[in-house]
């Protein structure tokens, strides 16, 4: 089983950075890698990429490589995902998201509007 | 990037009918690695097959996946209001794992 909560709605100037957390509960959150989506107003889904809980090691899709860093801390089993200089086509939805067989669960999703 | 098309996009049925949709990828991948997911308005994507035919935890026999290498399809029988949503499919063997646009079942 196990839940994701993740942090509430953010609304950010362009060039500003925006941290979301996803808490894990109900599993051993070093078992499990976490994955972030995002989904901007109206269309599909856009890997970000993933991060080991055990080790903290990391892949990041190649157009947010030097943007976006994923970190965990595994005393309180949350995972972090923080975009630096955002743009407003950087909002979206954001997703964190258990790397099982397939992404199970998902959190609830963490609104990110980037507006001057 | 391995890209995935889905069609149709959108597809209208009636309660109790059968539905098909298509996931094609741009390369071959192992079905190992394939999944679909439903997603309804509001909501966060939900898990409905993995490993291309395993149904996840919770998901009634009325879905089922198949295919292998680039051609996948997930079926849908005996239609209900309730399977009205977004279904997307996805490939999480090479990275970055990536997904189909969507298609959208109207009811």
């Amino acid at each position: 089983q196990g839940q994701l909560v993740q942090s509430g709605a953010e609304v950010k100037k362009p060039g500003a950075s925006v941290k979301v957390s996803c808490k894990a509960s109900g599993y051993t959150f070093t078992n499990y890698g976490i994955d972030w989506v995002r989904q901007a107003p109206g269309q599909g889904l856009e890997w970000m990429g993933w991060i080991s809980t055990y080790k903290g090691d990391t892949k990041v899709a190649q157009k947010l490589q030097g943007r976006v860093t994923m970190t965990r801390d595994t005393s309180t089993d949350t995972a972090y995902l923080e975009v630096r200089s955002l743009r407003p086509d950087d909002t979206a939805v954001y997703y964190c998201a258990r790397d099982a067989e397939g992404f199970d669960p998902w959190g609830q999703g963490t609104l990110v509007t980037v507006s001057s | 990037d391995i890209v995935l098309t889905q069609s149709p996009a959108t597809l209208s049925l009636s309660p109790g009918e059968r539905a098909n949709l298509s996931c094609r990828t741009s390369q071959t991948i192992s079905s190992s690695y394939f999944a679909w997911y439903q997603q309804k308005p509001g909501q966060p994507p939900r898990l409905l097959m993995y490993g291309a035919f395993n149904r996840a935890t919770g998901i009634p026999d009325r879905f089922s996946g198949s295919g292998s290498r680039t051609d996948f399809t997930l079926t849908i029988n005996s239609l209900e209001p309730e399977d009205c949503a977004v279904y997307f499919c996805q490939q999480y063997g090479f990275s970055p794992y990536t997904f189909g646009q969507g298609t959208k079942v109207e009811i």
